[in-house]
Formats: C-alpha cells, structure tokens, sequence
C-alpha cells in the first residue's frame, strides 16, 4: 500500500533549527511536496523535491533521498511565525498527492 | 498568479438541507481541481477528483450520491453537499492544477483555495 509518515508534533524555540522528517511509500514517484498549513487556513506550498538533495529557499529547505523514501524540511531562524502544520506529499505514478498526516511545529519563545 | 478562490468561506446550515461551495481559479485554467475534507486537528483527506467536463472520481468511502461534484468549466467546480447532517461539518478545501504548460511534474503543484467551513445545526 501507499504511505507517508512524519512525526505528529515537534517542539522548538524561536532562532533555532528544525528538521522534520518523512518517509514515504508509493506506487511510482513522481516527486515529494511540503506544504506549510496555518490552523484554520488552507496549505500554501513550500517546496517540491523529485531529484536527490539538498533545495534551499531562503530559512527553508527541503531534501530528498529517493532510493531511503526519505525526505526532512529544514527550518532555520525560527520565528514565531512558523507555528504551523507542514504536510508532506508524495506524488505516485498517477501523479496523485499522497498527503501525510501532517506534522504540527510548535515554537517557543 | 495561480489563485483559488472558494465561496462561501463559512456556511451554517440546518439538518436535511443542502449546500453548495463554489471553487474557482481566477487566474488559470484548472484541468484537475480537487476536493478535500479536513476535520479538527486531522490531515486533508481526499473526497474526489474532478477533471473538466466528465464525472468526478470519488475516493474509497466517500458517497457520491452525497457529495456532487460539478466541473463545467475549466475555471469553476462546485461541491454540493446534500440532506446535510452535523457529522458532515467539517473545512472543505478545494485544490486545482493546471497542467496547460506541462512543465513537467513541478507542474503537479496543487494550488489550494481559502476552504470552507460547514457546520450543520
């Protein structure tokens, strides 16, 4: 079957680094996508990932491992602002969105 | 560029009553839009996918004697949720894609609509 994983929920304090991980399992792939969803609000897209490595877009980056189904999105500088769910996707051969559970970044002064 | 918008934002409704949500891209042309349900503190969960002018494709679980979905235009879908009762409130979000330049599967990017939540009395 088709899966992603990634933690329920991360902790961090504002300035600092967080990587949240997620590992996926589909049939095909067609490329990995993090998106960023405010309570209350709809996602907004962040990145889309479909070779091996690193992307980065200014305090965000996304990486990818294709032959681990891995993928992390890095957040530096933390603000408060970052309080969120990121939602990890994972495109299958039907270039369907395979949506993760999501992973709820809580951020601390 | 790559807006979607989604009407009404709120709705309240009684028991037995039906709804209708709007989902338009403003500035593209939506070959695939995509409805999604999402209940409190849960992840998107995919209700069906429509392409312009055919039936939509309903996901496992999802009845679609329940939930129309019309997409007569390549800017408009619409979600009517019939006889409503309160275990279908929840946020509604529509996507769509636009798949006209196919750049390539970076072109798969779903653009999101603001959502819509139902609540039924």
């Amino acid at each position: 079957g088709q899966n992603i994983d990634q933690p329920t929920e991360m902790t961090a304090t504002e300035g600092a680094i967080v990587q949240i991980n997620c590992t996926y399992q589909t049939s095909g792939f067609n490329g990995l996508f993090w998106y960023q969803q405010h309570a209350g609000e709809a996602p907004t897209f962040l990145s889309y990932n479909v070779l091996d490595g690193l992307e980065e877009k200014g305090r965000f980056s996304s990486f990818l491992s294709r032959s681990k189904g891995y993928s992390y999105l890095l957040l530096k500088e933390l603000q408060m602002k970052d309080s969120a769910s990121y939602l990890c996707a994972a495109m299958d051969s039907n270039y369907q969105l395979i949506w993760g559970a999501g992973t709820k970044l809580i951020i601390k002064p | 560029g790559a807006v979607v918008s989604q009407h009404p934002s709120w709705v309240i409704c009684k028991s037995g009553t039906s709804v209708k949500i709007e989902c338009r891209s403003l500035d593209f042309q939506a070959t695939t839009m995509f409805w999604y349900r999402q209940f409190p503190k849960q992840s998107l969960m995919l209700m069906a996918t429509s392409n312009e002018g055919s039936k939509a494709t309903y996901e496992q679980g999802v009845e679609k004697d329940k939930f129309l979905i019309n997409h007569a235009s390549l800017t408009l879908s619409t979600l009517t949720v019939t006889s409503a009762h309160p275990e279908d409130s929840s946020f509604y979000i529509c996507s769509a894609r636009d798949l006209s330049g196919l750049a390539g599967p970076e072109s798969y990017e779903q653009y999101f609509g603001p959502g819509t939540r139902l609540t039924v009395t």
